[in-house]
């Protein structure tokens, strides 16, 4: 079965700071990676998704994701951090029927201003 | 257009009661997804529809959770005899087609928030 980890629970920044949030996975086969963006009362908005091809893939917002197969990770980036970016962040892995999801524990995002 | 909607968005029921949570996917969405959000955790698959058959009810919980989609648009997830561990955010989302794939994004609703007393 699939797995996410997220190692960090929290992350405080600058705003203006580069910001990069951590994702490895689990998986048998080729994954469908995402990253997620929630803010509080809101659903989950799609930053970014990867399925093949170049492992740099870009997103909104400014976001981007590196797949590198060899960590089993896919690690979230952004080159300057705007103080609307403070929210929860979730990775996660689509499979089997449907391409459910399986999601991480989420990284909580501060922004300092 | 109009996104996944749910319904309602808080619900405060005392253990022991049934509830009813009801989802709106986004119109022509094949598939519907639940999912469990507990305090502090990432979202948890729970149950999938391709229109209105249920083809994975893998991550339902216990027997008290059922889920249905009778005419393949709106689905109602209900609980019978609610526990206090069953408090969480339940969310709903919906993409276009039927079968997986990186190209079948999920659109998700807000989600309601049950709590149980």
């Amino acid at each position: 079965a699939q797995s996410v980890t997220q190692p960090d629970i929290h992350i405080t920044v600058s705003e203006g700071a580069s910001l990069e949030l951590r994702c490895n996975y689990s998986y048998g086969a080729t994954p469908y990676l995402f990253w997620y963006v929630q803010s509080p009362g809101q659903g989950l908005q799609l930053l970014l998704k990867y399925f093949s091809g170049d492992t740099l893939v870009q997103g909104i917002k400014g976001f981007e994701a590196e797949f590198k197969r060899s960590q089993s990770s896919f690690n979230l980036r952004k080159p300057s951090v705007h103080w609307s970016d403070a929210a929860e962040y979730f990775c996660a892995v689509g499979a089997g029927g449907g391409n459910k999801l399986t999601f991480g524990t989420g990284t909580q995002l501060k922004v300092e201003l | 257009g109009a996104g996944v909607s749910q319904s309602p968005r808080y619900k405060v029921a005392k253990r022991g009661q049934d509830v009813a949570l009801r989802c709106d996917p986004i119109s022509g969405h094949v598939s519907l997804f639940w999912y469990q959000q507990a305090l502090g955790q990432g979202p948890e698959f729970l149950t999938y529809f391709q229109n209105e058959a249920q083809l994975d009810k893998s991550g339902l919980p216990s027997d008290r959770f059922f889920a249905e989609r009778p005419e393949g648009s709106v689905s109602t997830l209900k609980i019978q005899r609610t526990q206090q561990e069953d408090s969480a955010v339940y969310l709903c989302a919906s993409s276009l087609a039927g079968q997986g794939g990186p190209y079948n994004e999920q659109f998700f609703g807000p989600g309601t928030r049950l709590t149980v007393l």
